[in-house]
């Protein structure tokens, strides 16, 4: 199973937004609403930020959005913050009933 | 409130073989899965595989098939994974985490390093 191809880095300043995008096939991304997306402090454990496309859990900002269309995941983040500069992940289920990440996004507040 | 406690650091010899625990506690253990997941150092997220903590059945990582176990003592509510002949690139932090049947991850350990060196 390969990896979900995520661009290797975005920036943006404090108060815009920014979008990072997932793409995998249509056996995992565009089989399942199933995509999720992590945000990863160094040296911390990854946190769910959405959960099955577009899902927030409870404690986490409206400020983190998610979206699919075909085999194109995407997270939004609006109104950029200090905070958010950390890694992100997405992953999705997949056609074998297993679990595949992307490659990583690492996520620049200027 | 969800808490997934792993063991400590590990070193071993190449060739070797690790168990890394980890044990749960503020929910019923087998009403969810766990999933354990690796991250090289500098690198990303590499699924490891998901066991059911209520019957044991488990799906491996394709690439991990024959050298990877994961299982599971309800008594007291911990899991496990062991990875066997071990090389210099399963150097790692590895993760468990409660898995939802769709897939994703809410509670996380805080993570065990797996340094294997001669």
């Amino acid at each position: 199973q390969s990896a979900l191809t995520q661009p290797a880095s975005v920036s943006g300043s404090p108060g815009q937004s920014i979008t990072i995008s997932c793409t995998g096939t249509s056996s995992d991304v565009g089989r399942y609403n199933y995509v999720s997306w992590y945000q990863q402090h160094p040296g911390k454990a990854p946190k769910l930020m959405i959960y099955e496309v577009s899902n927030r859990p409870s404690g986490v900002s409206n400020r983190f959005s998610g979206s699919k269309s075909d085999n194109t995941a995407s997270l939004t983040i609006s109104g950029l913050q200090d905070e958010d500069e950390a890694d992100y992940y997405c992953s999705t289920y997949t056609s074998s009933s297993s679990v595949v990440f992307g490659g990583g996004t690492k996520l620049t507040v200027l | 409130q969800v808490q997934l406690v792993q063991s400590g650091a590990e070193v071993k010899k190449p060739g070797a073989s690790v168990k890394v625990s980890c044990k749960a506690s503020g929910y019923t253990f087998t009403t969810y899965g766990i999933s354990w997941v690796r991250q090289a150092p500098g690198q990303g997220l590499e699924w490891l595989g998901w066991i059911s903590a209520s019957n044991g059945v488990t799906n491996y990582a394709q690439n991990l098939q024959g050298r990877v176990t994961m299982t599971t003592d309800t008594s007291t509510s911990t899991a496990y994974m062991e990875l066997t002949s071990l090389r210099s690139d399963d150097t790692a932090v590895y993760y468990c985490a409660r898995a939802f049947s769709s897939g994703w991850y809410a509670y996380w350990g805080q993570g065990t390093l797996v340094t294997v060196s001669s």
